[in-house]
């Protein structure tokens, strides 16, 4: 069963780069869509990005001026990097798998645990 | 982008009884509208996708129903380990949105 994890600073300050690395174990990353979502204390879920294995990405359009996602297969690695952070990108940030090899759009079957993220100076 | 209304926000019911989850979404999604359970401290789970279809390993109490803009998921007899979030989801526009979430607690 493919098992996900997130890593990277429980801490950034206002203005830097938060940047989130999700390892996947037991399978591989390759052929799938690899999405990263997010979760601001006391509120919703909400999708920023995907990437497939072969680096094609899609955005949330709100974020799209901020975000890059890239992935590191030889690593079974994929990562995220959100630019000039304010505190609303205070949240827990999941990283997650598309069900379907072949639908970018599929729903998400598999996600890591889960990381804080605050920003703050 | 679509939105996704939950309702109710929280839901007080005791083990044993059917649970009763709606999701109205601002435009119609056809039928891909997924739920997910979540735990504090854990990873969500897929329980339901394309409206209707269990995800794997997920208990037959489970179910979704709906189309077009109102679904909902049932529990058709809550066990303890039932009591989480549940959050729906929409797969027919991007961005993929969510709902606020129902909490289902123990009453």
């Amino acid at each position: 069963q493919v098992q996900l994890q997130e890593s990277g600073p429980g801490l950034v300050k206002p203005s830097e780069t938060l940047s989130l690395t999700c390892t996947v174990s037991g399978g591989s990353i390759r052929s799938y869509y690899w999405s990263w979502i997010r979760q601001p204390p006391g509120k919703g879920l909400e999708w920023i990005a995907y990437i497939s294995s072969s680096g094609s990405t899609n955005y949330r359009p709100s974020l799209q001026s901020r975000v890059t996602m890239s992935v590191d297969t030889s690593r079974n690695q994929f990562s995220l990097n959100l630019r000039s952070v304010t505190a609303a990108d205070t949240a827990v940030y999941y990283c997650a798998r598309g069900m379907d090899n072949s639908d970018s759009s599929s729903p998400f079957d598999s996600w890591g645990q889960g990381t804080l993220v605050t920003v703050s100076s | 982008e679509i939105v996704l209304t939950q309702f109710p926000a929280t839901l007080s019911l005791s083990p044993g009884e059917r649970a009763t989850l709606s999701c109205r979404a601002s435009q119609s999604v056809g039928s891909y509208l997924a739920w997910y359970q979540h735990k504090p401290g854990q990873a969500p789970r897929l329980l339901i996708y394309d409206t209707i279809n269990r995800a794997t390993a997920i208990p037959a109490r489970f179910s979704g129903s709906g189309s077009g803009t109102d679904f909902t998921l049932t529990i058709s007899s809550l066990e303890p380990e039932d009591f989480a979030v549940y959050y729906c989801q929409q797969r027919s526009n991007w961005p993929r949105t969510f709902g606020q979430g129902t909490k289902v607690e123990i009453k």
